[in-house]
């Protein structure tokens, strides 16, 4: 079974700048997460897609962050401009829906200078 | 407000001891508890996992014990190896509806010496 895809791996951006990150589930995980980790901290959870319906939302920075899941498989999350805090790694993740324990793929790492 | 603390940055243990890694946690609601393992450059990797409703739970080299009293758990490894050095998270969930969210703690690197 393949993992879950992410690209790019690295991005390196000037504050204000905008940048996209993409991610593939695995085939036929309905659940997908961005997750945001920042150095020292563990991921913190910044949306969760239900197929191609927003489940939870509620620590997304709505004013600068967006994510989509038009097709209910692969999704973007955007960062519209970007901040010298949101240098970090964006772990996108899918599981079944009810399963326990989430697969992970290996993240994006920003760079925000 | 840190739901889930995971109070050493860091533990080195020698081969074949046994390595302790513990969490604590503050909401009495969580009723799944998990542990994730991460090397360098790659995602965390699902380890092994416990209900609430359960005190120990045991995979291999892996036990995860839970003390719902204490807000407390821990994770046993038997007997460690140099391959199980990498960054250790805890993370608790509110399980069941449509929205599994897991709250992380901050890691616990773990080295094992040859």
């Amino acid at each position: 079974e393949a993992g879950v895809a992410q690209s790019p791996r690295y991005k390196i951006i000037e504050k204000r700048q905008s940048v996209a990150f993409w991610c593939n589930p695995i085939s036929g995980h309905a659940t997908l997460y961005w997750y945001q980790q920042i150095l020292g901290q563990g991921p913190k959870l910044l949306i969760q897609f239900q197929n191609n319906g927003v489940v939870d939302d509620s620590q997304l920075p709505k004013d600068r962050f967006s994510a989509e899941r038009l097709k209910g498989v692969d999704s973007t999350l955007k960062i519209q401009p970007a901040k010298l805090e949101d240098s970090a790694v964006y772990l996108c993740a899918s599981s079944k829906g009810s399963d326990y324990g989430y697969t992970f793929g290996s993240g994006t790492r920003l760079t925000v200078v | 407000d840190q739901q889930v603390k995971q109070n050493s940055p860091s533990l080195s243990v020698q081969e074949g001891r046994i390595s302790i890694l513990n969490c604590d946690y503050t909401n009495s609601m969580f009723d799944y508890f998990l542990w994730y393992k991460k090397y360098p450059a790659e995602g965390p990797t699902f380890l092994i996992s416990i209900s609430s409703i359960k005190d120990k739970n045991e995979d291999g080299r892996f036990t995860v014990f839970l003390n719902k009293s204490a807000k407390h758990l821990s994770l046993h490894i038997v007997p460690s190896q140099p391959g199980d050095s990498a960054v250790y998270f805890c993370a608790a969930s509110l399980w069941g509806g449509a929205t599994n969210k897991l709250i992380f703690g901050t890691g616990t690197l773990l080295a094992v010496q040859p």
